[in-house]
């Protein structure tokens, strides 16, 4: 079966502290996307990638970066958390045009 | 701004009738749109999609229905169960320009036993 892993279901992090959220893809995808889901505001990009050491930005890359070194590993990076980043996080990865997107179960990131 | 809208943030049904959820768009590019299903705790899986070549798309009981001229598509659940209870998005695509679907705010149905 087919596998999108993201490496934490849950996460509590400190203002200030660098946060790495961690995604593996087993389906061999060239794309892969980060997002964010809030209420009311759906589902936001922030990153997506098309190939190894490609990346760029979405909607909402502000206070994000992102880290391509192997085609199956996206990690989106924050920074410097803020508590407005408290979120759920979803990754995705599609094989193309046409083709829907295979999501990870999410990180739900709390920050304090 | 909002290229694509779900203008009903939720939705309640009796068991056994008809779900239909709506979502507007406004960009006449988008030629390939998609439904998820979301549970809480856990990432959105697909449900259905369709062609802006084709009006109607069926699934069991799952069918979407495409208004090119209204910017329109709606998703039927006929008939509603319990387990249906989650979180709806729609998301659409320009399969001419990148892989990146918008998606729509969501709607939050529940089916009432």
């Amino acid at each position: 079966d087919v596998k999108v892993t993201q490496s934490s279901r849950y996460l509590v992090k400190r203002t200030g502290e660098k946060v790495f959220l961690e995604c593996v893809q087993d389906m061999d995808h060239e794309n892969m996307f980060w997002y964010r889901q809030d209420p009311g505001l759906g589902l936001r990009l922030i990153y997506f990638s098309y190939d190894v050491k490609m990346k760029e930005k979405g909607d909402i890359p502000e206070g994000y970066s992102v880290s391509r070194e192997k085609k199956e590993r996206f990690s989106l990076i924050l920074e410097s958390a803020s508590t407005n980043q408290t979120s759920m996080y979803l990754c995705a990865s599609t094989r193309g045009q046409g083709y829907g997107y295979t999501f990870g179960s999410g990180t739900r990131l709390t920050v304090v | 701004d909002q290229q694509v809208k779900q203008n009903s943030p939720s939705l309640s049904v009796q068991e056994g009738r008809i779900s239909i959820l709506n979502c507007d768009y406004t960009n006449s590019m988008f030629d390939y749109f998609l439904w998820y299903k979301k549970y809480p705790a856990e990432g959105p899986t697909f449900l259905i999609s369709i062609s802006s070549i084709k009006d109607k798309n069926e699934d069991g009981r799952f069918t979407v229905f495409l208004n090119k001229s209204a910017k329109h598509l709606s998703l039927h659940i006929v008939p509603s169960q319990p387990g249906d209870s989650a979180v709806y998005f729609c998301a659409a695509l320009t399969t001419s320009g990148t892989y990146k679907y918008i998606f729509g705010t969501g709607t939050r149905l529940k089916v009432l036993a």
